[in-house]
């Protein structure tokens, strides 16, 4: 079974552009989450769907930040217009139930550089 | 808000010695509580999980934690170091109840293990 995979594995973008991160998670995995590790600090939570509908999005940082899952199946994160402090690891997560104890699978990440 | 506290960011050690990474949590409520592993361009790999049952709680590849409420730790150990355990390690925790499971995250520990 093919776990989470998450494309591009890394992006260098100029500040002011835009850039586009795809995670597919595993099939029939309804939760999907994504995360951010800017370097040197803890990951965060940015936001969490299930199938198609946002049920948290807390963590997203500002308004530059969407984020869809059209069909409930692969989600895309876009920024737009990338700002220097964007960069950072963004990892993608599944799960199969959204229970507080089911363990979420994780993606590689995409290296997101910001110059 | 929960938050977690990874003591130390690198931990070296010899192979064949015991490896300690320390994680405290502060909730008023304890959490459920994670170790995740992340090994070289690879995604975040569950290493074990407490959810309420023994406080002794064993994990893959040999690791185990142990929960102790009186110190709001949950510290991970394992008895002999391979070469094969340098890597990333986070401890996590989400609240019980309610729906959704974001995960918040320590800041990480880098182990090194010494030949």
């Amino acid at each position: 079974e093919a776990g989470v995979t998450q494309f591009p594995s890394h992006s260098v973008i100029e500040k002011g552009q835009t850039v586009t991160l795809r995670c597919d998670p595993i099939s029939g995995h309804d939760n999907l989450y994504w995360y951010r590790r800017v370097m040197g600090k803890e990951i965060k939570f940015l936001l969490h769907f299930v199938k198609e509908s946002k049920q948290d999005e807390s963590g997203m940082p500002n308004n530059r930040f969407l984020a869809e899952r059209t069909g409930g199946t692969y989600s895309t994160l876009k920024v737009q217009p990338a700002e220097l402090e964007d960069s950072g690891v963004y990892f993608c997560a599944s799960s199969l139930a959204v229970s507080s104890y089911n363990e979420q699978f994780f993606g590689p990440g995409t290296r997101l550089t910001v110059l | 808000a929960q938050s977690v506290t990874q003591l130390g960011s690198h931990v070296s050690v010899s192979e064949g010695a015991l490896v300690l990474l320390r994680c405290n949590y502060s909730s008023s409520v304890p959490p459920y509580l994670f170790w995740y592993v992340q090994y070289p361009n690879q995604g975040l790999q569950l290493l074990l999980k407490y959810t309420s049952a023994a406080t002794l709680v064993k994990g893959i590849n040999g690791f185990e934690a142990e929960f102790k409420k009186s110190e709001t730790s949950f510290h991970l150990t394992k008895p002999s170091a391979h070469m094969s355990d340098a890597a990333e390690y986070f401890c996590a925790v989400t609240p019980r109840g309610g729906y959704g499971n974001k995960l918040v995250f320590g800041a990480g520990t880098i182990l090194r293990v010494k030949s």
